[in-house]
């Protein structure tokens, strides 16, 4: 499985929108691209998942580069509750579970 | 509720003991997973479950460790001859084969403090 290099931690001001940058260089052609998120205490929480068109739901949208080698998952007016951990994986469609790293951690200041 | 559950939510033993958790998917949801997960770091695959067969282990997945899904519904995870270094939480997570959008549910984790 490709791995993915996310940064440690960052910031965002409430309201404004978190831009979470993903890098995953060695992705295969045959691998999505999947967010998943942590708040303090309960058990991660998907978000959104891609190919390579950007994707949207309610919850974020999903920027894939051209080249699929990074991506950016946005929170469009982030707030408090937005505060967790967020996850970055990529894995092949038919596979059965997921790999997660270490992920992000946003901290979204008042 | 009709979400994942996990119980106990917390479990404090003494080393050497054995501890048992269970896990409850979501009804239909024919896939179920363990992960373990300790401080600072991301989840960790165990094993997972589709029906009633284990299907794959992770190598983290000691013999002290066994996990069954008798009926193809609830699971359990147990933990023999506890060490310290198995203090984590244990989180379970279900799915449904057929639509395969790689959305796990999780449960809320069980947190076991081994002294």
């Amino acid at each position: 499985d490709a791995k993915t290099t996310q940064p440690p931690s960052m910031d965002c001001a409430e309201g404004r929108a978190a831009n979470l940058p993903c890098n995953h260089s060695t992705i295969s052609g045959n691998e999505y691209v999947y967010w998943y998120r942590q708040i303090h205490s309960q058990g991660p929480q998907y978000i959104i998942h891609g190919l390579k068109n950007n994707e949207t739901n309610e919850m974020a949208s999903l920027i894939i580069t051209e080249d699929r080698k990074s991506s950016t998952l946005i929170l469009p007016h982030a707030t408090l509750r937005d505060t967790a951990v967020y996850y970055c994986i990529v894995r092949p469609y038919n596979n059965n579970d997921m790999r997660f790293g270490a992920g992000t951690r946003l901290t979204v200041k008042p | 509720d009709t979400g994942v559950s996990q119980d106990p939510r917390h479990k404090i033993t003494k080393r050497g003991q054995n501890v048992t958790f269970r896990c409850d998917p979501i009804s239909e949801h024919n896939r179920l997973y363990w992960y373990r997960q300790t401080l600072g770091q991301g989840p960790e695959f165990l094993t997972y479950f589709q029906n009633e067969a284990q299907l794959e282990k992770s190598r983290l997945l000691s013999d002290r460790f066994s996990a069954e899904r008798p009926k193809g519904s609830f699971s359990t995870l147990e933990i023999q001859r506890t060490e310290q270094g198995d203090s984590a939480m244990y989180l379970c997570a279900s799915s449904l084969l057929a639509e395969n959008t790689g959305e796990l549910f999780f449960g809320e984790g069980s947190r076991l403090t081994v002294l």
